[in-house]
């Protein structure tokens, strides 16, 4: 089974700031079938990423992904106040099987 | 609006079963391969079942050990997971979710239904 590890474990930061989360996979991930979801208290998470890069439907430009192989970023250009939230990253693999990272909580500093 | 209405769970005790429905709206429920996801308190998603379009593929999370069973009623537009031999570690939030196609993401999810497994 491929572990995805997810750093940091919380980012603290500020509005209007960059924000850079990481997710390392312990084998290649195909990076069609690599995904970044957002989840906030007492939500289901919302998928933002998938494809490694390209945007869900309505998830606004300043949220963007990248990465190949083992190392995975997403990216949030500049903190809108409903950014705040923890985020995971997701991958499909060979096995028929989804794996979650285990989270990065994004708050306000 | 697409949504996806999940229901069944509960307080049960251990060794006992439990069966979650979810129901979907507002879109072509036969043509979508779905998923049971679940969250422990304070952790990450869990993924735990999937189903193709049509029920004939079937996948499970190595961790079940064949405690679940997944099925769907494209009839009734309804996904079932059917849960025997609860563990207190089955405690959980499960939702029910719509794979996006080729890409492997769940783009749609339910509000979840709270499962509980104590004596």
């Amino acid at each position: 089974e491929i572990v995805l590890t997810q750093s940091p474990g919380t980012l603290s930061l500020s509005p209007g700031e960059r924000a850079t989360l990481s997710c390392r996979a312990s084998q290649s991930v195909s990076s069609s079938y690599l995904g970044w979801y957002q989840q906030k208290p007492g939500q289901a998470p919302r998928l933002l990423i998938y494809g490694a890069s390209s945007r869900a439907t309505g998830i606004p430009d300043r949220f963007s992904g990248s990465g190949s192989g083992t190392d995975f970023t997403l990216t949030i250009s500049r903190l809108e106040p409903e950014d705040f939230a923890v985020y995971y990253c997701q991958q499909y693999g060979s096995s028929s099987s989804w794996t979650f990272g285990q989270g990065t909580k994004v708050e306000i500093k | 609006e697409v949504q996806l209405l999940e229901s069944g769970g509960g307080l049960v005790q251990p060794g006992g079963s439990l069966r979650l429905s979810c129901t979907a709206s507002g879109l072509t429920f036969s043509s979508y391969a779905m998923s049971w996801v679940r969250q422990a308190p304070g952790k990450g998603p869990e993924w735990v079942s999937a189903i193709s379009d049509g029920g004939g593929h079937i996948y499970y999370a190595d961790s079940l050990k064949g405690r679940f069973t997944i099925s769907r009623d494209n009839s009734k537009n309804t996904l079932y997971l059917q849960m025997n031999s609860l563990r207190a570690e089955d405690t959980a939030i499960y939702y029910c979710a719509k794979e996006v196609g080729v890409v492997a993401a769940f783009d749609i999810w339910g509000q979840g239904t709270v499962v509980t497994v104590s004596s």
